[in-house]
């Protein structure tokens, strides 16, 4: 079936570093993919999303490359920031009304100054 | 405001009671999704509504029930509740075939 993997948080950066969140997924066809962020106390936002191979989605100085030679879809930003402390969910969805988005387990991201 | 509105907020109630979660999806969109989020951060998909009729169903309990009313709005019934079912409830919609799903900002229930 379709799943998405991401990698095991928590993440805690120091401010200015370099941020990448694994995420691989098993899908059949072409789905498209996202990454959903989840601020403290707030439900989830889009962050960004690809809808084919080699696609490059990118939001917020986030960026991720649908690969489907490798099936991932990996975040990275170059410089985090203390506001991007949030939880990370990968997701991917197939194409067709009835099928449901697959979300990963959620990575928990912290930022210190 | 993503355009996806959950009623209420906020909900504390007894074991064994019965709850009602509202949502009004963004203007425009046919789909509805419930989904729960534990504790533990995990997100859970339950059901999926689409144009009044139920689409998918994942891993809801026989104790949860929903509908998608003429309206497009829906409701998560919630039954002889557990304290295993505090957790977060989001609902989603969607509009485009394949497309990306607009959260609500969810109603954390707490059961004591």
């Amino acid at each position: 079936g379709n799943s998405v993997t991401q990698m095991e948080g928590p993440v805690t950066l120091s401010e200015e570093a370099f941020l990448t969140i694994n995420c691989t997924y098993t899908a059949t066809g072409y789905p498209s993919l996202f990454w959903y962020v989840q601020y403290p106390g707030e439900g989830l936002q889009l962050l960004l999303k690809a809808t084919k191979a080699d696609d490059k989605g990118s939001n917020k100085g986030f960026e991720a490359t649908y690969r489907k030679e490798t099936t991932s879809f990996h975040l990275e930003k170059g410089s985090v920031q203390v506001s991007d402390s949030a939880v990370y969910f990968c997701a991917l969805r197939r194409l067709g009304n009835n099928n449901d988005m697959r979300f990963g387990a959620g990575t928990r991201l912290t930022v210190k100054p | 405001d993503s355009g996806v509105t959950q009623t209420p907020k906020h909900l504390i109630t007894a074991t064994g009671q019965r709850v009602t979660l509202r949502c009004s999806p963004r203007s425009g969109d046919l789909s509805v999704y419930w989904y729960q989020q534990s504790l533990d951060q995990g997100l859970q998909f339950l059901i999926q509504y689409y144009n009044g009729e139920e689409r998918a169903k994942g891993n809801i309990l026989e104790r949860f029930s929903a509908q998608q009313f003429p309206d497009l709005h829906s409701e998560l019934n919630l039954s002889s509740l557990e304290l295993g079912d505090s957790a977060l409830y989001f609902c989603a919609s969607s509009a485009l075939v394949g497309g990306g799903y607009t959260f609500g900002s969810g109603t954390r229930l707490t059961v004591v």
